[in-house]
């Protein structure tokens, strides 16, 4: 399937401290977006970057996409307790399906 | 303005019985999205809409899946003759979408929690 995968599978830091994740898929895609779910507001939209883009930001959120290596990563800089939640990668592939990858697990302790 | 709501948010079920559970999108929004949530798991692709078609159905578990939208609005996601592995978290989502799927940012509803005993 274009599942892609996270990594790591979870990541556990101090407050302040950064986190990266990295997003793997299997075929060549248009867009690649993350999100976040947490328990208290479910599924929320954080970025998305298109094939033609290397790199994204958005406040305290960088992204990056290698189509060559097919491989994104999202780094969360100045991290807070509040960013606590599960991060996932999702990606369009073919037969116009949207793939979300298994996610990682963040825990930012205060 | 109003997000997606999804109802019910909760639906206990006995095994063999069907269920349909319903999706208002935001208004304005001509895509959208059924995906599906079991415990601990990402989110598995069902189905998407662009208006009120569906292009391709080979997400949907199994011929026990159906789903339909009426109107360009609301979209219901019917299971006949539920089993235990049908439970799980049902998760619809809209979009703006002028082409190809995944352009556009989803905005996800609360979910529809379906156990099925």
């Amino acid at each position: 399937s274009q599942q892609g995968e996270e990594d790591p599978q979870a990541l556990s830091i101090q407050e302040g401290e950064n986190a990266t994740m990295n997003c793997s898929y299997k075929t060549s895609i248009n867009n690649l977006q993350w999100y976040r779910q947490n328990s208290g507001r479910g599924l929320v939209h954080l970025i998305l970057i298109r094939s033609n883009e290397r790199e994204k930001h958005s406040g305290r959120l960088r992204v990056t996409l290698d189509t060559s290596k097919k491989s994104s990563s999202l780094l969360i800089t100045a991290s807070r307790a509040a960013d606590t939640a599960s991060y996932f990668c999702a990606t369009d592939g073919p037969r116009n399906q949207f793939y979300f990858g298994t996610g990682t697990s963040l825990t930012v302790i205060p | 303005g109003a997000g997606v709501s999804q109802s019910p948010s909760n639906k206990v079920t006995e095994k063999g019985k069907d269920v349909e559970l319903r999706c208002d999108p935001i208004s304005g929004h001509t895509a959208l999205y059924w995906y599906r949530q079991s415990l601990g798991q990402g989110l598995e692709f069902l189905i998407y809409f662009q208006g009120n078609s569906a292009p391709d159905k080979s997400g949907l578990p199994s011929d026990r899946f159906s789903a339909e939208r009426t109107g360009g609005s609301v979209s219901t996601l019917t299971i006949q003759r539920t089993q235990q592995e049908d439970s799980a978290v049902y998760l619809c989502a809209s979009s703006l979408e002028g082409g190809r799927v995944g352009s556009y940012e989803q905005y996800f509803g609360p979910g529809t929690r379906l156990t099925v005993t």
